[in-house]
Formats: structure tokens, sequence, C-alpha cells
């Protein structure tokens, strides 16, 4: 069975400086897609990010990149110019071919001014 | 704004008592998914319909179904409430992409 596993209950960053949250995951799989997703405050999900196991470029988005380490079955997030906004709950996931969407524990994330 | 719809935002009730949860997905996304946040802790799947039929089952309680309607709306509901059934519970919906889009939940509290 598929798992996620997020290691860090609690991260904090500067303001402006760069952060890492960790994941690691458990498939017998060869082909599936990765999410970030961001709950900050009001409870919302909010995608952050996807990576295709199938494409081997890093997937980025403005402030946000992963590094994606198929062998090792590693995906962490990483956030550079850290603004206030970005203090959520992250939580890393897993889709199956279903749709079905495996999620690890969440990291906290606070960001100090 | 997603375009998920979840109603009602929040909901209070009694122990043994009954609830549904209702959830409109994207325009034209076939697939509906349901999860349950409890305190702090990360997303638990519940049940998967896909364009009115149920495709996958997680972790879901025998108090718990689900269906989803010939216009794709979905329902959930919870019977004879335990106050560990409170939790925050997500409706997502996917189409043809990759990821799905998320409502903004209901918060259902037990006293």
């Amino acid at each position: 069975a598929q798992t996620v596993t997020q290691s860090q209950p609690e991260m904090s960053v500067q303001e402006a400086e760069t952060v890492t949250l960790s994941c690691t995951y458990d498939t017998s799989e060869s082909d599936y897609y990765l999410f970030w997703y961001k709950q900050p405050p009001s409870r919302q999900m909010i995608l952050v990010i996807r990576q295709e196991a199938y494409k081997q470029q890093n997937a980025t988005e403005n402030r946000f990149s992963v590094n994606f380490q198929k062998a090792a079955k590693s995906f962490s997030l990483k956030i550079s110019d850290s603004q206030l906004g970005d203090a959520a709950m992250y939580f890393c996931a897993y889709r199956l071919y279903t749709g079905k969407l495996i999620f690890g524990q969440g990291t906290t994330l606070q960001v100090k001014p | 704004d997603s375009g998920v719809t979840q109603t009602p935002k929040h909901l209070i009730t009694a122990t043994g008592q009954r609830v549904t949860l209702r959830c409109s997905p994207r325009s034209g996304d076939l697939s509906v998914y349901w999860y349950q946040q409890s305190l702090d802790q990360g997303l638990q799947f519940l049940i998967q319909y896909y364009n009115g039929e149920e495709r996958a089952k997680g972790n879901i309680l025998e108090r718990f179904s689900a269906q989803q309607f010939p216009d794709l709306h979905s329902e959930l509901n919870l019977s004879s409430l335990e106050l560990g059934d409170s939790a925050l519970y997500f409706c997502a919906s996917r189409g043809g992409n990759t990821e799905a889009f998320f409502g903004q939940g209901t918060r259902l509290t037990v006293v």
C-alpha cells in the first residue's frame, strides 16, 4: 500500500529566507503524481505544485520548487523568499490512478517577520 | 474560488443525530471524492464517486454513506453521530486533468 511520510511536524523560517519541507513516500508503481497542498488558517486546501513521476525535471511555480528524487522516493518542497502569507500547514500527497489522494500528516510552517 | 461548493460551512449537532453534507463539483467534473480531516491531522480518504457510481472506498464507517446524483452533486450522510466524528469534511472534484479541486469544507461539531 502507498504511504506518505512528512517527518517535520513544525518548521519555522525567517521572512525572505528559504525553507525546505521534506516528504517521502512508498509505492510500487512507476507512474504517479505527487502534490504539495497548502492549508492556511482558513482551512482551504490550495494546490501549490505538482510533479509527474515520469518527468525528470523538477517542477517550479514562482517561489515554490520541488526536489524530486524518484529512486529515493523523496519529494521535498523548497520555498524561496518566504513571505508572511506562506505561513500554513503544508501537505504532501500521492495520487493513485483512481485519483484518490494519500496525504502525509502535514508540516506547520511558521514565518517570522 | 475552486469552483467546488460545499454546504453547509458549519454544522453543530448532538450525538446520535444524522446529518447530510452536500457537495457541488466543478462544472463538468465527473469524479467526486470525500475526505475527513480530524483536528490537526492529515486528510483521510472516505469514498469516491464517478458519474453516479461508487468507485473506491476508504476507511469509511458503516454509519456513513454517500451518493452522487444525476446532476453530479454528491451528498455524504453521517448517522448515529459520535463525538469522535467531529471533523472537517472536504469534498474534491476532478475532471480529465490531474489535480483535484477542493471545496472549503464543512466543519462538523458533535456535542
